[in-house]
């Protein structure tokens, strides 16, 4: 079955280390992102990859760093500059090209920083 | 700037229609979304609307959108328990990077 995985569900890291969220599709999709969810709020962006071997700061990159070495995969790394880390974190992708294109979610990472 | 705002809170009884509602401040939208979102998972497209299209019915679905208020609404149909979740309108803006705008959620509760 096509779709795209999350891993860890569940990721708990002390205050002062990095920690690497994966997500991977077999969809065969040209671009992924990142949001992350807070209580009450809208997903936010944090990072985008149109397209292998490049990607785009979103609205809340700060402290956020990413990888888009395979087609099929986008890690995201949550480094200790990031202030307030603990939250929802939400992969999906998209087929390349333009006019209506679905972004397909990942099932989330719930990420807790102790 | 770019801005998409929803009700936090909606409850209906079971078997009762619902309409959560949406707006939103960029006119240059192309596409608008509602995305239905169960507790603990990711989130799942429920249906879409194209900026020149008033509405759009899937089944128990239907999209009403007003362009000139800027007021998107979705409209369920008989609700039933299984609808309860959080709903999300989102906006597509324009460019090549396909960016949504998310709402902040609307949580629907269905009661018995």
């Amino acid at each position: 079955d096509g779709g795209i995985t999350q891993s860890p569900k569940y990721l708990f890291r002390k205050e002062g280390q990095n920690v690497t969220l994966s997500c991977e599709q077999n969809l065969n999709h040209d671009a992924m992102y990142w949001y992350r969810q807070d209580p009450g709020q809208g997903l936010r962006l944090i990072y985008y990859s149109q397209i292998v071997n490049d990607f785009q700061k979103g609205d809340i990159a700060e402290g956020y760093s990413v990888s888009r070495e395979k087609k099929e995969s986008f890690p995201l790394t949550v480094t200790s500059a990031q202030k307030n880390p603990t939250a929802f974190y939400l992969c999906a992708s998209r087929i390349g090209g333009g006019s209506y294109n679905e972004q397909f979610f990942g099932p989330g990472t719930r990420l807790t920083v102790l | 700037g770019e801005d998409v705002e929803q009700s936090l809170f909606l409850s209906v009884r079971e078997g009762d229609s619902s309409v959560i509602n949406c707006t939103y401040t960029d006119s240059s939208s192309t596409y608008l979304y509602w995305y239905k979102q169960e507790p603990g998972a990711g989130l799942q497209l429920l249906t879409y609307i194209f900026s020149n299209m008033d509405m759009k019915q899937d089944q128990r679905l239907t999209v009403l959108l007003n362009k000139k208020d800027k007021h998107l609404s979705l409209r369920i149909a008989d609700t039933q328990t299984g609808d309860s979740a959080i709903y999300f309108c989102a906006e597509r803006v324009g460019g090549a990077t396909n960016k949504l705008i998310f709402g902040t959620g609307t949580l629907l509760a269905v009661q018995p």
